[in-house]
Order: C-alpha cells, then sequence, then structure tokens
C-alpha cells in the first residue's frame, strides 16, 4: 500500500513570506494530522482532521496557520507570514479512523527553515 | 509538568548490552500507548504498541504500570542498527498521540 505523501522534501523561506505544504494521505483514511516537530523536540500535533471536519484545532496557530482538507483526502497546511521559530519538520500522518488503539503512519515530512 | 516525559538520554551502550527508556504521563485516563523509533532526519515510525500486560517483540520489551503512570522499553542484546531516538506516545484521547521529546541511544561497538 502506498504511504503517506508529503511535498515539498524542503523549503527555504524568508521572514514574512508565505509557504504551503501538501500531503496526501493514505487511501481509505479518514483521519489526517499535521504535526510539527522543532529540532530535539517530539512531534507536536497542531491539527486534526476527521474526513474534511476539524476534530482538533487547539494547539494551531490561527493568527497564522492555516489548514484544509476541502474533499476528505489530500490537505494542505498554510503558514503566512513565517517567523523564525516556525523552522521545524512539519510531520503529515494519517489512520483508518480515530479510534484508540491506532499507531499513525507518518509521511517523510517537509523541513522548513526560515532566514 | 509535561504530558510525557521521557529520560533524557542520550544513553550510549556497547552492542550486546541490555538498555531500558523509562517513560511517564500526566493524563490517568489515557488509553493507548506506543513507542515510536525516528532514525535521524527521518519521520517517526511504530515500533510498538504497550499492552497493559506488558508485550514483547523480538529483542523488544514494552511495559505499562497504569497505577504509576509509566511505560518503559527494554532493548536487549543491543545492534548498531538500534542507533535511534526513542519517542514515547500516549494516546490522550480519540487518537490524539501525545509525543515525549525523545531518547537518544547509540549502540556503539
Amino acid at each position: 500500500e502506498a504511504g503517506v505523501a508529503q511535498s515539498p522534501r524542503y523549503k527555504i523561506i524568508e521572514k514574512r513570506q508565505s509557504v504551503a505544504f501538501w500531503c496526501n494521505p493514505i487511501s481509505g483514511h479518514a483521519t489526517l494530522y499535521w504535526y510539527q516537530q522543532i529540532l530535539g523536540q517530539g512531534p507536536k500535533l497542531l491539527i486534526q482532521f476527521q474526513n474534511n471536519g476539524v476534530v482538533d484545532d487547539s494547539q494551531l496557530p490561527k493568527d497564522r496557520f492555516s489548514a484544509e482538507r476541502l474533499k476528505g483526502v489530500d490537505s494542505t497546511l498554510k503558514i503566512q507570514p513565517a517567523k523564525l521559530e516556525d523552522s521545524a519538520v512539519y510531520l503529515c500522518a494519517s489512520t483508518p479512523g480515530a479510534g484508540q488503539n491506532y499507531g499513525y503512519t507518518f509521511g517523510s515530512g517537509t523541513r522548513l527553515t526560515v532566514v | 509538568r509535561k504530558e510525557v516525559e521521557q529520560d533524557p538520554g542520550p544513553f550510549n551502550v556497547p552492542e550486546g548490552a541490555t538498555v531500558a527508556f523509562n517513560c511517564t504521563y500526566s493524563n490517568g485516563a489515557s488509553q493507548s500507548f506506543f513507542w515510536y523509533r525516528q532514525d535521524c532526519r527521518k519521520e517517526p515510525k511504530l515500533l510498538m504498541s504497550v499492552y497493559s500486560s506488558g508485550n514483547e517483540d523480538g529483542r523488544f520489551t514494552a511495559q505499562l504500570n497504569r497505577a504509576s503512570q509509566y511505560i518503559s522499553l527494554l532493548i536487549r542484546d543491543s545492534k548498531l542498527s538500534d542507533s535511534a531516538t526513542y519517542l514515547c506516545v500516549v494516546n490522550i484521547y480519540n487518537n490524539d498521540m501525545r509525543f515525549g521529546a525523545g531518547t537518544r541511544l547509540t549502540v556503539k561497538p
């Protein structure tokens, strides 16, 4: 089965610029997650979708971050404007549903550097 | 108190050694638990789930102590290929996973 696809793999932008990341989950997976992983830290949940609805976005900095999953399949995460502290790896994951015992499958991530 | 706390590491052990990592969590209502492995500049990958009765997968053994709110991972007969960062993961509710900061393991010849 194909894994979680993410693009781009790397992105370097200047502060105050905008950037967008794309994720395509495993086929048939209803639940999609975006995580931010800063160097030396564990991944932190930004937003969780169930189909095309938001389940949890409590840790998403909504003044600059936005995400959508319009047709319940692929998703985009946008940062506008970027700050230096947004430098991190942005990981997308998916699971079949929102049950208690699913382990995540992560994509390869997008490594963002803000200069 | 952090939601998920792990041994800070790094752990540097010789091949063949046995090494154990501990992890504590703050939410007593957490339902499920996992260990993930993350290689340098790669995404985390599921290593194993952690069951209440404890479980084993080859050289890896995971234990859960709900009363004390900690989980552990034991690696026996360490291999060079076990060198990685090990992330403790706690499912708070409805697949909202909280990750620890990770413990770095280096296995040396």
